[in-house]
């Protein structure tokens, strides 16, 4: 089975920092990757996906993560962050063919200090 | 377009006290999850279906929960007897699958549910 591991379980940054969260998976297979943010009190929402082709996938409100299978990490970036992206970060991953069941990750706490 | 559809948002019962949890998934999506969210475990998935059938219920806490659903466009998650511990966030979620790959899942508002 599947896991994955997010390290980094509260992180703390002032406005304009660069942000890198990580997150690694074991699974040897082909997988898909996501990253979902749960701003507070609401629901997951997808940042960005990984599926196949260029390891470095950008997503909506500034973020892009990199695929780097060797190191089976999907870290998700961000250049400079803004107080609104305080919120809730969870790395999942799901094997590409037969099982649509989706791991996550425990989830980082990003703390934005303005 | 109506996103993933869960209802109540909020429920506040006694313990012992029969529990439903409803969701609506997006049309069209074939796959439907429902997960269990809480400050001490986090994000745990409880049980799936595929075509209305459940494919894995290995996440399913015990017997007081189960889970069904009767169409593509409805499925509900019981808890009975409801248990303090059962307290959390429940997320409704949905897919499908374009070929080989599983597209992202869709969340619902979830269902906070307190047992006293």
């Amino acid at each position: 089975a599947q896991s994955v591991s997010q390290h980094n379980h509260h992180v703390i940054l002032s406005e304009a920092a660069s942000l890198e969260l990580g997150c690694n998976y074991s699974y040897g297979g082909t997988v898909n990757l996501f990253w979902y943010v749960q701003y507070p009190g609401q629901h997951l929402q997808l940042l960005l996906k990984y599926f196949s082709g260029d390891p470095l996938v950008k997503g909506i409100k500034g973020f892009e993560a990199e695929f780097i299978k060797s190191k089976f990490s999907f870290n998700l970036r961000k250049p400079s962050v803004q107080w609104s992206d305080t919120a809730e970060y969870f790395c999942a991953v799901s094997r590409n063919f037969g099982n649509e069941k989706l791991t996550f990750g425990t989830g980082t706490r990003l703390t934005i200090i303005p | 377009d109506a996103g993933v559809i869960q209802s109540p948002r909020h429920e506040v019962t006694e313990m012992g006290q029969e529990v439903t949890l409803r969701c609506k998934p997006i049309s069209g999506h074939d796959y439907l999850f429902w997960y269990r969210q809480t400050m001490m475990r986090g994000l745990e998935l409880l049980i799936y279906f595929n075509n209305n059938v459940p494919i894995d219920d290995s996440g399913m806490p015990e017997d007081r929960f189960s889970a069904k659903m009767p169409n593509a466009s409805f499925s509900t998650l019981k808890i009975q007897p409801s248990e303090p511990r059962d307290s959390a966030v429940y997320f409704c979620a949905s897919s499908y699958r374009m070929g080989a790959l599983n597209q992202p899942q869709h969340f619902g508002d979830g269902t906070r549910l307190s047992i006293l």
